[in-house]
């Protein structure tokens, strides 16, 4: 079965310091990988994929395929960053998505 | 653009009723999804529509639970003698191309 791994529940970082959202996947020829965040009260909304390897308010996510991992990095954390992030991959023919069990990052001042 | 209602928005039932909850895409999106996002199973897959016909019904966690599309549109999901288990939020998306999925606000929905 296709499985994405977040091992952090709860993430709490100072505003200014550096983030890093894990994320592993278990091995299945060439995944594809995105970020999902989901503000308070506020609709779950992509954040960025694999794919584009583009960086979206300042977070950006590199694929590993030797470690299974698409980690989350931002270098400075922001207080508006404070949000819950899921990482999920694309699967079978209908490109279902197969979550994480997510990160509730908290920056604090 | 993308465009993705629910309704209601929240829904509050007794154990054993039925529910019906309703997702309003608008035009152009062929593949539609719903997921269920609970407290103690996260974000999971329920079921996918190409236009009105559901090739993958894998994630439907039992046979109370099915789902519906017409006009290659507007889809409801129904939960049939709801159990308190069933409560979550009930999310649709739609896909706008390149894998990635709009989602729309969801479904409270609370089994008492």
């Amino acid at each position: 079965a296709q499985r994405v791994t977040q091992p952090e529940k709860l993430l709490s970082v100072f505003k200014g310091a550096p983030v890093e959202l894990k994320c592993n996947y278990s091995y299945s020829g060439s995944p594809e990988l995105f970020w999902y965040v989901q503000y308070s009260r506020q609709r779950l909304q992509l954040l960025l994929r694999h794919i584009s390897r583009e960086s979206i308010k300042g977070f950006t996510a590199d694929l590993n395929k030797g470690e299974t991992s698409f980690h989350l990095k931002k270098p400075f954390a922001q207080e508006e960053d404070s949000a819950m992030y899921y990482c999920a991959r694309s699967t079978g023919g209908g490109n279902k998505l197969t979550f994480g069990t997510g990160t509730q990052l908290k920056v604090e001042l | 653009g993308a465009g993705v209602s629910q309704s209601p928005s929240n829904k509050v039932t007794e154990k054993g009723k039925d529910v019906e909850l309703r997702c309003d895409p608008i035009s152009g999106h062929t593949a539609l999804y719903w997921y269920r996002q609970s407290l103690g199973q996260g974000l999971e897959f329920l079921i996918y529509f190409q236009g009105n016909s559901a090739p993958d019904k894998s994630g439907l966690p039992s046979d109370r639970f099915s789902a519906e599309r017409t006009g290659g549109s507007v889809s409801t999901l129904t939960i049939q003698r709801t159990q308190q288990e069933d409560s979550a939020v009930y999310l649709c998306a739609v896909n706008l191309g390149a894998k990635t999925q709009y989602f729309g606000p969801g479904t409270r929905l609370l089994v008492l």
